[in-house]
């Protein structure tokens, strides 16, 4: 593994089902975060951890959990899933706190997930 | 309401020519700005950070101001290549957030 990577690259999903987005980085990097990128809108932060054992609520989290059980991984939850999460996702990752200060973020190469 | 703007969806530039691209904010402090680059179908790639105290930051054929009067910075890329183009993605950091607000980017493409 270099960097980061994220499973599945792409999914389809039906509308109500729950579905985890891996993500994986052996940089050993302290904070990490899931973002959606739209079309017009933007890459938007959806959740952040800025260690291992704490994660934070983004601009868009509703619908979305996540979860940092140790440095390397984490993964995002959508319960139970609807069509306005069809989007692309990234995952990233910074050395030191998520306040980005200087951190320039490392992404992954994204998640396609299209529900139905 | 908060706002990040950058000039335009798509940019054509002729090849060997400064290609210039624009990132405007209303309602931020940032207290430091980053620029990435983003190919198709791939995640961003981190290219400068300039922080609010620097006017100028430069490396190789890139260089990006801050002015943070005007809330604007500005990328230049000089002796554009074809292979310059991607969609180039601004990114503001305010003091005390924790997270980076992106802007929708700019697709430039350089014309061979």
């Amino acid at each position: 593994i270099a960097g980061i990577t994220q499973a599945p690259t792409s999914q389809i999903l039906a509308a109500g089902r729950r579905m985890t987005l891996r993500c994986t980085q052996d940089m050993r990097h302290n904070a990490m975060y899931w973002y959606r990128q739209d079309l017009g809108l933007g890459l938007r932060l959806i959740h952040y951890s800025n260690t291992a054992g704490t994660t934070g609520k983004g601009e868009v989290p509703d619908g979305y959990s996540v979860s940092r059980a140790n440095t390397d991984d984490f993964p995002l939850t959508l319960a139970s899933a609807v069509p306005s999460q069809t989007s692309v996702y990234f995952c990233a990752s910074s050395d030191g706190l998520a306040g980005g200060r200087r951190n320039e973020q490392f992404f992954g190469p994204g998640t396609r997930l299209t529900v139905l | 309401s908060q706002k990040i703007e950058q000039n335009s969806e798509a940019l054509n530039i002729q090849e060997g020519k400064t290609a210039t691209l624009t990132c405007n904010y209303t309602n931020y402090s940032p207290a430091y700005l980053q620029w990435y680059r983003q190919d198709p179908g791939r995640g961003p790639v981190f290219l400068l950070l300039i922080r609010e105290n620097e006017k100028e930051k430069r490396k190789e054929r890139l260089k990006v101001t801050f002015d943070t009067t005007l809330k604007q910075s500005l990328f230049h890329i000089t002796a554009s290549q074809p292979a310059d183009s991607a969609t180039y993605l601004c990114a503001l950091i305010v003091t005390g957030a924790n997270n980076l607000f992106f802007g929708t980017g700019t697709r430039l493409t350089i014309i061979p």
